[in-house]
């Protein structure tokens, strides 16, 4: 069983259009994130759930929209896709916030390609 | 602000030889430091950590890191690598307290090759 499952695992589409990742974990965990890992393998948090509450919102355009309809859940939603959005998209999960032991459990990753 | 830099971009190895990837962090106090690896078109694993106990830290497939306060250092090595190392690793600090106490900061990564 896969701890925490991303679809899909590519996704290539045109410029201006709008796409969604979604994201699932079965590891009973209650905080979730997004992380965008660039062409140099640079790795930046985007959007961090607890407990379906926004509790990291980093600067990321605004056509990036995080939903999480339960704690099990966390989807990203790209409005206007750009150029620049093209990236690998990480979904991860840990258990609890403030004392976690900065152990996350990573997705296998959504490669986005805009042309 | 809490950082880490990787020294190396790219490190190569033989098979059976020593590995040591080098990460130096910057923290204006006590800081929590881990390494993860990440295998070709897997999502990323945790190898170890450090928050405070022991400074040498031993992880997972053999590797082990050992945290240096004077040298503001925490490098990673594995006195033998194997062909199954072959990744990228992250060295990693976890960032203030507050209320981004689960935001980690990643260094660019480095890619470990090992040659047969």
């Amino acid at each position: 069983d896969t701890a925490v499952s991303q679809t899909p695992k590519y996704l290539v589409t045109q410029m201006g259009n709008d796409k969604s990742i979604k994201c699932e974990q079965n590891l009973g965990h209650d905080t979730m994130y997004w992380y965008k890992q660039d062409s140099k393998k640079f790795l930046k948090i985007m959007f961090s759930y607890n407990n379906k509450e926004l509790i990291i919102n980093e600067t990321v355009p605004n056509r990036f929209s995080p939903k999480s309809p339960d704690k099990a859940h966390l989807n990203l939603h790209i409005n206007s896709l750009e150029l620049g959005d093209s990236a690998v998209y990480f979904c991860a999960s840990s258990l609890g916030t403030g004392s976690y032991s900065g152990e996350l459990f990573f997705g296998e990753g959504s490669r986005l390609t805009v042309l | 602000a809490q950082s880490v830099t990787q020294l190396d971009s790219h490190v190569s190895v033989s098979e059976g030889t020593p590995v040591l990837l080098r990460c130096n962090y910057s923290s204006s106090y006590s800081p929590s430091l881990f390494w993860y690896v990440q295998h070709p078109n897997k999502g990323l694993q945790l190898l170890l950590k450090y928050t405070s106990a022991a400074t040498l830290v031993k992880g997972i497939n053999g590797f082990e890191a050992e945290f240096k306060k004077s040298e503001t250092s925490f490098h990673l090595t594995k006195p033998s690598a194997h062909m199954s190392d072959a990744a990228e690793y992250f060295c990693v600090v976890r960032g203030e307290w507050g209320g981004a106490t689960n935001k980690l900061i990643f260094g660019t990564g480095t890619l470990l090759a090992v040659q047969p």
